[in-house]
């Protein structure tokens, strides 16, 4: 069974970088798939934010992509993600997710909060 | 960027009736890849539709899509107390982002 679980601080302060990271089990990263992020502000709908192949291969969402960096370790079967010069608009629930294709997401981490403010 | 429209926002039904949820796209979606997501509360999403008409793994056969270009549906044929969630869809046909809509709330009447 695939899991995804998200890890990193739950608070960032303005004009920092969040950083995430997603240890996946149950499937080697270097095997294949697109591995991706999405977040959901609260009360909000999903936006796609990124996506990267086991080859390191990455594609960003164009209004995100002057601060976005996501990186694969195939050595530790995780990836992770990188959003900097954060505002309060980026207060979301962070999820990683294993992508289909590049595609539809067949499996979701549990989601971490994470809270702009100072 | 594709822009994926949905309705209604609310859905007001009752248990064992149908449901008829849409997704229109500001343009059409390459090879119909258009996937439907469940999204119950403080939980992740969970696939349940992809290439507009598979059921994705495990999904019930109550819960169907359809459509091509740049109108979609998701039908619940008859729908059962766990199905009342919120619903999104998305699109995987062009360059990223692969948007999602703004989500269809299915509420019990």
């Amino acid at each position: 069974q695939v899991q995804l679980q998200e890890s990193g601080p739950g608070l960032v302060k303005p004009s920092e970088t969040l950083s995430l990271t997603c240890a996946v089990s149950g499937y080697s990263i270097s095997s294949g798939y697109y591995w991706g992020w999405i977040r959901q502000p609260p009360g909000k709908g999903l936006e796609w934010i990124g996506s990267i192949y086991h080859s390191g291969s990455t594609y960003y969402n164009p209004s995100l992509k002057s601060r976005v960096t996501i990186s694969v370790d195939t050595s530790k079967n995780q990836f992770s993600l990188k959003l900097s010069s954060v505002t309060a608009a980026d207060t979301a629930v962070y999820y990683c997710a294993r992508i289909v294709g590049p595609g539809p997401i067949d499996y979701w981490g549990q989601g971490t909060l994470v809270t702009v403010s100072s | 960027e594709i822009v994926l429209t949905q309705s209604p926002g609310t859905l007001s039904l009752s248990p064992g009736e149908r449901a008829t949820l849409s997704c229109r796209a500001s343009q059409s979606v390459s090879s119909s890849y258009l996937a439907w997501y469940q999204q119950k509360p403080g939980q992740a999403p969970r696939l349940l539709i992809y290439g507009a008409s598979s059921r994705a793994t495990g999904i019930p056969d109550r819960f169907s899509g359809s459509g091509s270009g740049t109108d979609f549906t998701l039908t619940i044929s008859r729908l059962e107390p766990e199905d009342f969630a919120v619903y999104y869809c998305q699109q995987y046909g062009s360059s990223p982002p692969h948007t999602f809509g703004q989500g269809t709330k299915l509420e019990i009447k």
